[in-house]
């Protein structure tokens, strides 16, 4: 059974220092994995999507890899802002449960210190 | 303006009350999905449907009801048989494998 794990659960940074969150799955047949936003109270925002024939994404400040043969998976943020305190999960797209679902992880969250 | 459409944001019901929750999209979307999320916890799928007039359910369905009449809408209807219905609950939809997922802003449900 496919598990997404993320840790740590909470994290406090400066502002402008780069920070990475981790994201880990226990089975490689994935199709892809998805980075998320969640502010409080809202929905969830795709931040970036990796495939798995993918290595790594690049979105502005951010940056996503993709390690499927080790079940890793690292949102870098560089020069953080508090701007982008917020909840950050990942969810991998199983290739064995059926096409259209996906597994999330718990999510971390983020608060960056003015 | 694109995106999806949950309503109402807050919902409050007493116990023994069956209420249902509004998910509608303009995104043409042919896959839909409804998920609760809980302090703590991750998000669980509740049900989803990867085309009109077809769902299938997700983790956990106990309680919980969808229709698939119209591309655009996917209402849940959460029953008096869920045991702990308050929750916030979340609509997504996506066009397809290896696409984005794409969330409404949810609806908080309280049941007293």
């Amino acid at each position: 059974k496919q598990e997404v794990t993320q840790i740590p659960a909470a994290l406090s940074v400066p502002e402008g220092e780069n920070l990475v969150l981790n994201c880990s799955f226990t089975d490689s047949a994935i199709y892809n994995l998805q980075w998320f936003r969640q502010d409080p109270g809202k929905g969830l925002t795709s931040l970036l999507l990796i495939q798995s024939s993918q290595r790594e994404q690049t979105s502005g400040r951010l940056n996503a890899s993709l390690d499927k043969s080790s079940g890793r998976s690292t949102l870098y943020i560089a020069a953080s802002q508090p701007g982008d305190s917020a909840t950050y999960l990942c969810a991998v797209q199983p290739t064995r449960t059926g096409t259209y679902k996906y597994i999330f992880g718990t999510g971390t969250r983020l608060k960056v210190l003015a | 303006d694109g995106g999806i459409t949950q309503s109402p944001k807050y919902l409050f019901r007493k116990e023994g009350q069956n209420v249902t929750l509004s998910c509608e999209q303009n995104l043409n979307h042919d896959a839909m999905y409804w998920y609760r999320q809980d302090p703590g916890q991750g998000l669980r799928l509740i049900y989803y449907s990867q085309i009109v007039n077809d769902f299938q359910k997700g983790d956990i369905a106990e309680g919980y009801s969808v229709s698939r009449e119209k591309k655009e809408s996917f209402p849940l209807t959460v029953t008096s048989a869920q045991k702990n219905p308050t929750a916030f609950y979340l609509c997504a939809t996506t066009i397809g494998v290896n696409s984005p997922l794409h969330f409404g802003n949810g609806t908080r449900l309280t049941v007293t």
